[in-house]
């Protein structure tokens, strides 16, 4: 099947520890992205990557970290400099060929500050 | 001003309605517009994208774009409970490649059976 996966569903975290989120697609597209949703907010952009080995910051990129070496993969550190990481979040990702890519979305994973 | 703006609802609408969602935006250079819809936990889902000025029409969804007023709207005829849901619009700030998506809060939709 071909898809985009998130792992962990859920995550617990530590006040000052880092995280890592795991985000991976088979549908071979070349851009990724990741999103932040506040409960009753729409999507923030946190970074995107158009291809291997080259990223940009989104709109609040501050206390994230992103990297990706490989096409299929583009994972999200939630480090202890983000003040606020409870959140859903979501990772995408889009073709780049055409002018009007879908973006297909993964199923999230919720992160919970204890 | 936000960049993309929705009433946040709750919009309730009788089954077999037409629900009306609205969006507007601040960037007049925004070329393509989208409507994702979001069942409670879950990632959103597209339902349609345009891009000209007018209708564009698909099953029983219809979006609407007015670029000279900026505003993106999205009809649903023959409302059904499943089609309760949060409706984000989002505007694509990319000009090439990538996107950037701009996303408004969500329009929370109830249809009433």
């Amino acid at each position: 099947d071909g898809g985009i996966t998130q792992s962990p569903k859920y995550l617990f975290r530590k006040e000052g520890q880092n995280v890592t989120l795991s985000c991976e697609q088979n549908l071979n597209h070349d851009a990724m992205y990741w999103y932040r949703q506040d409960p009753g907010q729409g999507l923030r952009l946190i970074y995107y990557s158009q291809i291997v080995n080259d990223f940009q910051k989104g709109d609040i990129a501050e206390g994230y970290s992103v990297s990706r070496e490989k096409k299929e993969s583009f994972p999200l550190t939630v480090t202890s400099a983000q003040k606020n990481p409870t959140a859903f979040y979501l990772c995408a990702s889009s073709q780049t060929s055409g002018a009007y890519n879908e973006q297909f979305f993964g199923p999230g994973t919720r992160l919970t500050v204890l | 001003q936000k960049e993309v703006e929705q009433n946040s609802g709750p919009l309730s609408v009788p089954e077999g309605a037409i629900a009306s969602l609205n969006c507007t935006y601040s960037d007049r250079g925004s070329q393509s517009f989208f409507w994702y819809r979001q069942y409670s936990g879950k990632s959103p889902e597209l339902i349609m994208f345009i891009y000209s000025n007018g209708d564009k029409e698909d099953g029983r969804f219809t979006a609407q774009l007015n670029k000279a007023s900026q505003y993106v709207s999205l009809l649903i005829r023959d409302s059904q409970p499943s089609d309760s849901a949060t409706y984000l619009c989002a505007v694509n700030k990319g000009r090439e490649g990538a996107q950037k998506l701009v996303f408004g809060q969500g329009t929370r939709l109830t249809i009433n059976p």
